[in-house]
């Protein structure tokens, strides 16, 4: 199986603060890295696919990064909305797709 | 509008059998890639198994010959018959639509989830 990390497991950060979130994978996925929020007691809500993709509805302060081993997901100007944990899973071996760890962040 | 709603979670001794279900609305199941996503604090996310749109299935090593996934396309419900159930099968389960393109999937819609909880 391909195994995702991400880095930090978790982050404090203000209102208004600019976040970089990190999934390396341990083999080459190319573009196939897609993005989760998910809030306590909620399931997971996909934000981007395709490794810089936005969903529908997910607003431009999301945005994402990477091909090959190396992603980012960064969220820009950080509202109270969005502390939360974030998971990164590759696609690209269908259907053994697998997630990262999280990335929990939280009010600082 | 797409919705997911989960039914048939709890407690369950070791050994035991759980049928869960998936009522969908808004989309036809027998259309889609559908999933059983797994969440647990230890070892977090799990896809443990995917019924594609042709009706093949695929199991994680995990849940592999204990596990079952179907669909009734009649009831537009998906299903994970759990037998032989073991204390770290203790999760919520998620099932999602997977979107299907280019790039491989995504899971663009998830139900509520439902805890299955297996302990003595």
């Amino acid at each position: 199986d391909i195994q995702m990390t991400q880095s930090p497991s978790s982050l404090s950060a203000s209102v208004g603060d600019r976040v970089t979130i990190t999934c390396r994978a341990s083999q080459r996925i190319s573009s196939s890295l897609n993005w989760y929020q998910q809030k306590p007691g909620k399931a997971p809500k996909s934000l981007i696919y395709a490794a810089s993709n936005l969903q529908s509805g997910v607003p431009s302060r999301f945005s994402g990064s990477g091909s090959g081993t190396d992603f980012t997901l960064t969220i820009s100007n950080l509202q109270p909305e969005d502390f939360a944990t974030y998971y990164c899973q590759q696609s690209y071996i269908t259907p053994q797709w697998t997630f990262g760890q999280g990335t929990k962040v939280e009010i600082k | 509008e797409v919705q997911l709603v989960e039914s048939g979670g709890g407690l369950v001794q070791p050994g035991g059998s759980l049928r869960l279900s998936c009522a969908a609305s808004g989309f036809p199941v027998s259309s889609n890639y559908m999933t059983w996503v797994r969440q647990t604090p230890g070892k977090g996310l799990e896809c443990v198994s995917v019924i594609y749109s042709g009706g093949k299935t695929y199991y994680a090593d995990s849940v592999k010959g204990r596990f079952t996934i179907s669909r009734h396309d009649s009831e537009n419900t998906l299903y994970l018959q759990m037998n032989s159930l073991r204390p770290e099968d203790t999760a919520v389960y998620y099932c999602a639509r997977v979107w299907i393109g280019g790039y491989g999937g995504s899971m663009d819609d998830w139900g509520q989830g439902t805890l299955v909880t297996v302990s003595s």
